[in-house]
């Protein structure tokens, strides 16, 4: 089966810099996204990895260790804008999603 | 602009009734899935397509049915047999399943609900 874990919860100050991990257990691997999520709306693209390393995509990176199964999305100089629900996303045969972490920025 | 449109946006269901959620799509995707999100859960899988007449269970799918006519129209029927169906259900489509670095998109969902 798939297990993916995210923290529930994360609370931050703007203009600070917060790192959502994900540990994941699946049967297969074929890449990992991140998307955001605002309350009551559809969740959007953020980023992929596939291969070990970090992916820059202006204030957000994301991480992968495929060894380890972890991931982590980070995101820089926080804006308002920013508070969302991060949903980490394995794609084995088909995508499993992370219950997904709240970002709440404070002024 | 290309993209997914979900109606209705808010939807009630009387006890022992079937209610169908529409997801068209004209990004000219092959494959499109749907999901129920509950509160404090991770998104679901219930069914997905990959190709017109063809579609699969998810993790989810009792209670469910779904049909894939055309290549833009991927519509889901909550059954009577789903006992639990309140929840906010979300359509997506991607270039090819399974591709490995094509994200998914999403429409912006339908909140259904048990009157």
């Amino acid at each position: 089966g798939q297990n993916i874990d995210q923290p529930t919860e994360m609370t931050a100050t703007e203009g600070a810099i917060v790192q959502i991990n994900c540990t994941y257990q699946t049967s297969g691997f074929n890449g990992l996204f991140w998307y955001q999520q605002h309350a009551g709306e559809a969740p959007t693209f953020l980023s992929y990895n596939v291969l070990d390393g970090l992916e820059e995509k202006g204030r957000f990176s994301s991480f992968l260790s495929r060894s380890k199964g972890y991931s982590y999305l980070l995101l820089k100089e926080l804006q308002m804008k920013d508070s969302a629900s991060y949903l980490c996303a394995v794609n084995d045969y088909k995508l499993s999603f992370g219950a997904g972490t709240t970002v709440t920025v404070r002024a | 602009d290309g993209g997914i449109t979900q109606s209705p946006k808010y939807l009630f269901r009387k006890e022992g009734q079937n209610v169908t959620l529409s997801c068209e799509q004209n990004l000219n995707h092959d494959a499109m899935y749907w999901y129920r999100q509950d509160p404090g859960q991770g998104l679901r899988l219930i069914y997905y397509s990959q190709i017109v007449n063809d579609f699969q269970k998810g993790d989810i799918a009792e209670g469910y049915s779904v049909s894939r006519e055309k290549k833009e129209s991927f519509p889901l029927t909550v059954t009577s047999a789903q006992k639990n169906p309140t929840a906010f259900y979300l359509c997506a489509s991607s270039i090819v399943r399974g591709s490995s670095n094509q994200p998914q998109h999403f429409g912006d969902g339908t909140r259904l609900s048990i009157l």
